[in-house]
């Protein structure tokens, strides 16, 4: 049972322009959502965070956006930069759980 | 400061044998939780270790198990290793349990023949 759904396996995109990058989920007790970017042969690297009580949370030119009604959640990267081609993982979690689950990962290809 | 380190980072075994595996947590944080990442099966959680005791578990068989020692340092251990086995095992730190951005390690690649 996939709690966390991420259902483009890839993404291209041209350098310069808005990455969309979108995640589902279905259990309706999660409150926190976290994103993370993974380099092969690298651990995956925190990226942005954001609570259940809020539907959107910037941080330079990452931005997370919240959709409790739909259970939906994605990060928008804005300019995209070369260096931004990587794995990216949505999370979620209960708080005090301490306890990620994480979606299967989309693949994000930045195109010079 | 110095990140999540972890050791060996890459292993093989065989079938049948047993494993241990390190993790030195970010200095200052408490909380350590192991995840497995396979293929087929993504990222899932192990266990998570917070004043050396296991507060959170996953749905994994007795056969993974860990422990955390006074200064925040962790180990895990898969006994009988399986084919299935073979993965990428991540390891990471949070301040303090409830703290829910963990930070992640480069992970140890185990492959069982």
């Amino acid at each position: 049972d996939q709690q966390v759904k991420q259902n483009s396996p890839s993404l291209s995109v041209q350098e310069g322009r808005i990455s969309i990058l979108n995640c589902d989920y279905t259990n309706s007790m999660f409150d926190y959502f976290l994103w993370y970017k993974k380099y092969p042969a690298e651990g995956p690297t925190f990226l942005i965070s954001i609570s259940s009580i809020k539907d959107k949370n910037e941080d330079g030119r990452f931005t997370v956006f919240l959709n409790k009604s739909a259970k939906h959640l994605s990060l928008h990267i804005v300019p995209s930069q070369p260096g931004d081609s990587a794995v990216y993982f949505c999370a979620a979690s209960i708080q005090g759980a301490q306890k990620l689950v994480f979606g299967q990962g989309t693949r994000l290809t930045i195109n010079p | 400061k110095a990140g999540v380190t972890q050791t060996p980072r890459y292993l093989i075994k065989t079938r049948g044998q047993q494993v241990t595996l390190s993790c030195s947590p970010i200095s200052g944080h408490r909380s350590v939780s192991w995840y497995q990442q396979t293929p087929g099966q993504g990222l899932q959680f192990l266990f998570e270790y917070f004043s050396e005791t296991q507060r959170n578990k996953g749905n994994f068989p007795g056969r993974f198990s860990g422990r955390q020692f006074s200064n925040s340092r962790s180990e895990m251990n898969v006994s009988t290793l399986e084919l299935g086995d073979s993965a990428l095992y991540l390891c990471a730190s949070s301040l303090e349990q409830g703290v829910l951005v963990q930070y992640f390690g480069p992970g140890t690649r185990l492959l069982v023949l």
